[in-house]
C-alpha cells in the first residue's frame, strides 16, 4: 500500500525560512506533489518532482530524494499569508494513475 | 492555467434524499477526473477515479452504490450521493487530468454537503 508522512502543525516567524518534511512508501511512484491548501477551500498546485533534486520557483523550493522516499518544502521570506495546510502528494501508476494524498501540515505564521 | 468548476459550492440536503455534484474542465479535456472528500482538518481522501466512457474505480471502503460516479463526457464527470445521511456531510473536491502524459491535477473549488 502507500504510506505518506509529515509532520501535524509547525510555526514559523514572518520574514523566516521553514522546512516542511514529507516521507512516502509506495510503489510504481510517479512523482511527488506539494499542495497548498487554506481553510474551506480547494488545493493549489505548488511544486512537482519526480527525478531527484530540487527544484526552485520562487519563494518555494521542493526537494526529492526517490532512493529515501523523502521529500521537503522549503519556504523562505515567510509571509502572513503563507499559514496554510501544506499537502505532500504521491502519484501512483499502480492500478492505474492516482494521487494520494498525505494528511497535511499545517502552518501557522506568527508576527 | 486550466479551470475546473464545481456545482453547487454549497448544498444542504434532507437525510434520504440524493445530491448529485457536477464537476467540469472549461478549457480542457479532462480525460481522468478523481472525486476525493475531506473531514474537517483532514487531508483528502481519494473516493474514486473515473475516466471518461468506463466505469469508475472505487478505492477501498467507498460505497460505489452509495456514490454514483459519471463520467459521461470529456470535460464532465457526476457524482451523485445515494440516500444521504448526516455521516456524508463533508467537504467533495473534484479533480482533473488533461491526459495520461499529463502530471498535474487541476481542482475545483469543492462543495460543501451538508445532511440534516
Amino acid at each position: 500500500g502507500q504510506n505518506i508522512d509529515q509532520p501535524t502543525e509547525m510555526t514559523a516567524t514572518e520574514g523566516a525560512i521553514v522546512q516542511i518534511n514529507c516521507t512516502y512508501q509506495t510503489s510504481g511512484f510517479n512523482g511527488l506533489f506539494w499542495y497548498q491548501q487554506h481553510a474551506g477551500e480547494a488545493p493549489t498546485f505548488l511544486s512537482y518532482n519526480v527525478l531527484d533534486g530540487l527544484e526552485e520557483k520562487g519563494r518555494f523550493s521542493s526537494f526529492l530524494s526517490r532512493s529515501k522516499g523523502y521529500s521537503y518544502l522549503l519556504l523562505k521570506e515567510l509571509q502572513m499569508k503563507d499559514s496554510a495546510s501544506y499537502l505532500c502528494a504521491v502519484s501512483s501508476n499502480t492500478g492505474g494513475f492516482k494521487t494520494i494524498f498525505g494528511a497535511g501540515t499545517r502552518l501557522f505564521v506568527k508576527a | 492555467g486550466a479551470v475546473v468548476s464545481q456545482h453547487p459550492s454549497r448544498v444542504i440536503c434532507k437525510s434520504g434524499t440524493s445530491v448529485k455534484i457536477e464537476c467540469r474542465s472549461l478549457d480542457f479535456q479532462a480525460t481522468t477526473m478523481f472525486w476525493y472528500r475531506q473531514f474537517p482538518k483532514k487531508s483528502l481522501m481519494l473516493m474514486a477515479t473515473s475516466n471518461e466512457g468506463s466505469k469508475a474505480t472505487y478505492e477501498q471502503g467507498v460505497e460505489k452504490d452509495k456514490f454514483l460516479i459519471n463520467h459521461a463526457s470529456l470535460t464532465l464527470s457526476t457524482l451523485t450521493v445515494t440516500s444521504a445521511h448526516p455521516e456524508d456531510s463533508s467537504f467533495y473536491i473534484c479533480s482533473a487530468r488533461a491526459g495520461r502524459s499529463s502530471y498535474e491535477q487541476y481542482f475545483g473549488p469543492g462543495t460543501r454537503l451538508t445532511v440534516t
